[in-house]
């Protein structure tokens, strides 16, 4: 089993919409990250939380919450969707005691009509 | 703002060649500077990281070249094989450990 995993794999929504975006990680990690990329941008950071209690805002957080549901979950929502939101989206964790080192589940490609 | 500029967006080599990637930065207080590797359909995955007390670091066919004063790095894939083909980046991260990705470079190894 992949020790990061995302859900959906693949979503179709409509502008206005409300989504969620799931990571689950079995590495026991510490510290989760929501990324998305674009064409031509690389990976950019939206959100990070280093523990159950701890969120912080990336650089592009605005349009987008997240939940640390437990050390293991952690979710990325829009709360109404717009076009400008397809992107692929990816979850990552790391661990503390390891490093920085950053561990990236499969992504979700997100398209917003 | 991008904080960590990479160079070329693309390149095309022979099987057997080397491929460079470049990447610049300004923030001095980096410390980790990692290199991803992205297949089509996969996220990215870590290939070789160096720290800046070090000049070179190497890992089978990949080496990284490190240049603090010049605040670059490079990867350099050392007789590239088909299977190399596919999209990376650099990155870099102080002790938030916030990565602060390039663009991305598509290798492409032709056979």
């Amino acid at each position: 089993d992949a020790d990061v995993t995302q859900t959906p794999r693949n979503r179709i929504t409509k502008t206005g919409k409300r989504i969620m975006l799931e990571c689950s990680q079995t590495k026991g990690h510490d510290r989760m990250y929501w990324y998305r990329q674009d064409p031509g941008l690389g990976l950019r950071l939206i959100y990070y939380s280093f523990d159950v209690k701890d969120i912080n805002k990336g650089e592009i957080s605005d349009g987008y919450s997240v939940s640390r549901q437990a050390q293991a979950k952690f979710s990325l929502s829009l709360e109404s969707a717009i076009p400008n939101q397809t992107a692929l989206y990816f979850c990552a964790t790391s661990d503390r005691d390891r490093g920085q080192a950053q561990y990236f589940g499969p992504g979700t490609r997100l398209t917003v009509l | 703002q991008q904080q960590v500029k990479q160079s070329p967006q693309s390149l095309i080599v022979q099987k057997g060649g080397i491929s460079i990637i470049n990447c610049a930065y300004e923030n001095t207080a980096f410390d980790y500077f990692p290199w991803y590797q992205q297949f089509p359909g996969k996220g990215p995955a870590l290939l070789i990281a160096i720290r800046p007390d070090v000049s070179e670091k190497k890992e089978g066919r990949f080496t990284i070249s490190f240049n603090k004063s010049a605040k670059q790095f490079s990867l350099h894939i050392m007789d590239s094989q088909p299977g190399d083909s596919a999209t990376y980046f650099c990155a870099a991260t102080a002790n938030d450990y916030k990565l602060s990705f390039g663009a991305g470079t598509t290798v492409t190894v032709r056979a």
